[in-house]
């Protein structure tokens, strides 16, 4: 079956650094793949999606990088502040279909 | 600008009792509407979506069911709760065009069935 697997440990780093959060799926051929920050209590906002077409996608301080030949795709925060801790769940769809995969997420603490 | 609108916040309710849970969207027409669980530490699990008034589609077989009776309004509803019903309910919505994608989420409802 379709699986996403995000890495259930939380992550932990200083702030300034770049934060690198890891998204691998499998028995699946993705036509986009997003990223959403969900804080706690409240639902997901989106943030990037990238089509398998693609290699890289930035906006602001993130970047996203999609592997097809891994089924991976690498999120990465640069510059990161305290505001950047939340979890970032990872998503896949075909195109239009309707039903998106979510992963469970990844926790991000960055500390001042 | 688009805003959507979850409520209640927060429920709690007795195992056999009835659900209804409601979205509404504003800001935008023809919306792609959603329904989703969120378990704790586990992903987003879709439970319906809807293109249109009076169009539901369901992911996963259940008690629960779906209703859309005007453009931009979603229910969620239950006749007998169980046990297994609590969680974290979010309401989303997408762009005609944009079908499963770049999802724009309510608040959420914290549903716990005792």
């Amino acid at each position: 079956s379709q699986k996403i697997e995000q890495n259930s440990e939380a992550l932990n780093i200083q702030e300034g650094k770049t934060a690198t959060l890891t998204c691998n799926y499998t028995n699946y051929s993705p036509a986009y793949l997003q990223w959403y920050r969900q804080d706690p209590g409240r639902g997901p906002v989106f943030l990037l999606l990238i089509r398998e077409n693609e290699k890289e996608k930035r906006k602001e301080r993130l970047k996203v990088t999609f592997d097809t030949t891994l089924k991976q795709s690498l999120f990465h925060i640069t510059a990161s502040q305290p505001a950047d801790s939340a979890t970032y769940l990872c998503a896949l769809g075909a195109t239009g279909g309707f039903k998106t995969i979510f992963g469970a997420g990844t926790r991000l603490f960055v500390k001042a | 600008s688009q805003t959507i609108h979850q409520w209640p916040a927060t429920l709690v309710q007795p195992v056999g009792s009835p659900l209804s849970l409601e979205c509404t969207v504003e800001g935008t027409s023809n919306p792609n509407l959603y329904w989703y669980r969120q378990a704790a530490g586990r992903g987003l699990q879709l439970l319906f979506y809807s293109v249109g008034i009076g169009q539901i589609s369901s992911e996963v077989p259940q008690n629960l069911s779906a209703s859309r009776p005007q453009d931009r309004q979603f229910i969620l509803s239950s006749k007998k709760l169980l046990l297994s019903d609590s969680g974290f309910y979010l309401c989303a919505w997408s762009t005609p065009r944009d079908r499963g994608h770049e999802q724009y989420f309510g608040p959420g409802t914290r549903l716990t069935v005792t």
